[in-house]
């Protein structure tokens, strides 16, 4: 079964600092990998993925995560927080098996911007 | 091109009472799942349909069920509200349910139950 270990349910860093969140699966086969971003009463919104290819990934906002497969992680890091970058960080894995690509989600992050 | 609308976006009810929340995917896309948020359990997977077609079914009482209609419309049921069943309930849809296509998230619809 897969499962997804978010360490440290609320992080906060000051505007301007490096921002990593951390996110460890487990999963019997090669999975894909998701960073998703909710902010208050909203739904969920992709930020990167990881399917197949390069491990490093870049996505919207100026996020990135690297995919580890010698430590199962796939951290989230971005260089400098902004303002707007206070939400909740969900990571979450697949199996990659057509026709049961249901996401396993982390418990999440609350990510606090200090000005 | 229009998102995910899920309706209503709030919604109260009583214990004993059955809900039925709707989800309209994006234009074209055929694959709709459900997902249950809550402050306990987090986000839990319900089901996915696939042109009309339960694919895969999370781990919840049968208290909780779905359907998909032709125009890939999707509500989900859920019967003898408990008030454990107050959550966020969000759809997410995709073009074939594949994840290697993103799945995109509507904004949600919270159920409260008293």
């Amino acid at each position: 079964a897969q499962s997804v270990t978010q360490l440290g349910s609320h992080v906060s860093v000051s505007e301007g600092a490096l921002v990593l969140l951390r996110c460890n699966y487990s999963s019997s086969v090669p999975p894909y990998l998701f960073w998703y971003v909710q902010y208050p009463n909203q739904g969920l919104q992709l930020l990167l993925k990881y399917t197949t290819g390069a491990t490093l990934v870049k996505g919207i906002n100026g996020f990135e995560a690297e995919f580890k497969k010698s430590e199962t992680s796939f951290h989230l890091t971005k260089p400098s927080a902004h303002m707007s970058d206070a939400a909740e960080y969900f990571c979450a894995v697949s199996d990659r098996i057509f026709g049961n690509e249901k996401l396993t989600f982390g418990t999440g992050t609350r990510l606090t911007i200090i000005p | 091109k229009a998102g995910v609308t899920q309706t209503p976006r709030y919604l109260i009810k009583t214990r004993g009472q059955q809900v039925t929340l709707s989800c309209s995917p994006i234009s074209g896309h055929r694959s709709v799942s459900w997902y249950q948020q809550t402050p306990g359990q987090g986000l839990q997977f319900l089901f996915e349909y696939f042109s009309e077609t339960q694919r895969n079914k999370g781990n919840f009482p049968g208290r909780f069920s779905g359907r998909q209609f032709s125009n890939s419309r999707s509500e989900m049921n859920v019967s003898t509200l408990e008030l454990g069943d107050s959550a966020l309930y969000l759809c997410a849809s995709s073009s074939n349910g594949n994840l290697n296509t993103e799945a995109f998230f509507g904004q949600g619809t919270r159920l409260t139950v008293v």
